[in-house]
């Protein structure tokens, strides 16, 4: 079935150092593919999306690449912040039925 | 605009007694989810919802919790009697259109059973 795999977390990282969080995904034809982020003490939240293959989604300095070849789409950021600390979830849409399926989640530690 | 409103934002019971949450959802937005976050995983999607008609309760067990959705705005979710391992944060989410996986979050129920 449709799956998703998430780098475990935490991930803890110096202010300014560079992001990658690693996800990749098994799915029937080609699903949409998210980021959803959760910071401290909110709701979830849509960070990016990409309909489809090679399309770059991007949003508050975060990008991620949708790889058909490699079923990738790995979230990347130049140069975190503290403010960046969150839980970072990668997620896909089934065609079949419109529902998402959600990876584990990357705890993401940003330290000044 | 209003965001997804929750409540209460945390409950601690006991278990075998009862609890209720309840989510309104973003004015106009048709589809409305239920989803049970347990620490250190993904959301678990408990129902949906398309206006006030059921599109996916597959993963609801359905022996202790229900859900409805009056009028096709609010909803309720119950869960009686609870379990040890219902222990998790509600999420409530809504969506404009069903197909698009852009959700709307509340920021979750948290339960806790004793």
């Amino acid at each position: 079935g449709d799956s998703v795999t998430q780098m475990e977390g935490p991930v803890t990282l110096s202010e300014e150092a560079f992001l990658t969080i690693n996800c990749t995904y098994t799915a029937t034809g080609y699903p949409s593919l998210f980021w959803y982020v959760q910071y401290p003490g909110e709701g979830l939240q849509l960070l990016l999306k990409a309909t489809k293959a090679d399309d770059k989604g991007s949003n508050k300095g975060f990008e991620a690449t949708y790889r058909k070849e490699t079923t990738s789409f790995h979230l990347e950021k130049g140069s975190v912040q503290v403010s960046d600390s969150a839980v970072y979830f990668c997620a896909l849409i089934k065609r079949s039925n419109y529902q998402l399926i959600w990876g584990a989640g990357t705890k993401l530690i940003i330290k000044p | 605009e209003a965001g997804v409103a929750q409540s209460p934002r945390y409950k601690i019971i006991e278990k075998r007694q009862s609890v209720a949450f309840w989510c309104n959802p973003i004015s106009g937005h048709a589809t409305l989810y239920w989803y049970q976050q347990i620490l250190g995983q993904g959301p678990k999607l408990l129902i949906q919802f398309q206006n006030n008609g059921v599109v996916d309760d597959s993963q609801l067990p359905k022996d202790r919790f229900s859900a409805e959705r009056l009028k096709g705005v609010d909803s309720t979710l119950k869960i009686q009697p609870a379990k040890l391992e219902d222990s998790a944060v509600y999420l409530c989410a809504s969506s404009p259109q069903r197909d698009t996986g852009e959700l709307f979050f509340g920021e979750g129920s948290r339960l806790t059973v004793l």
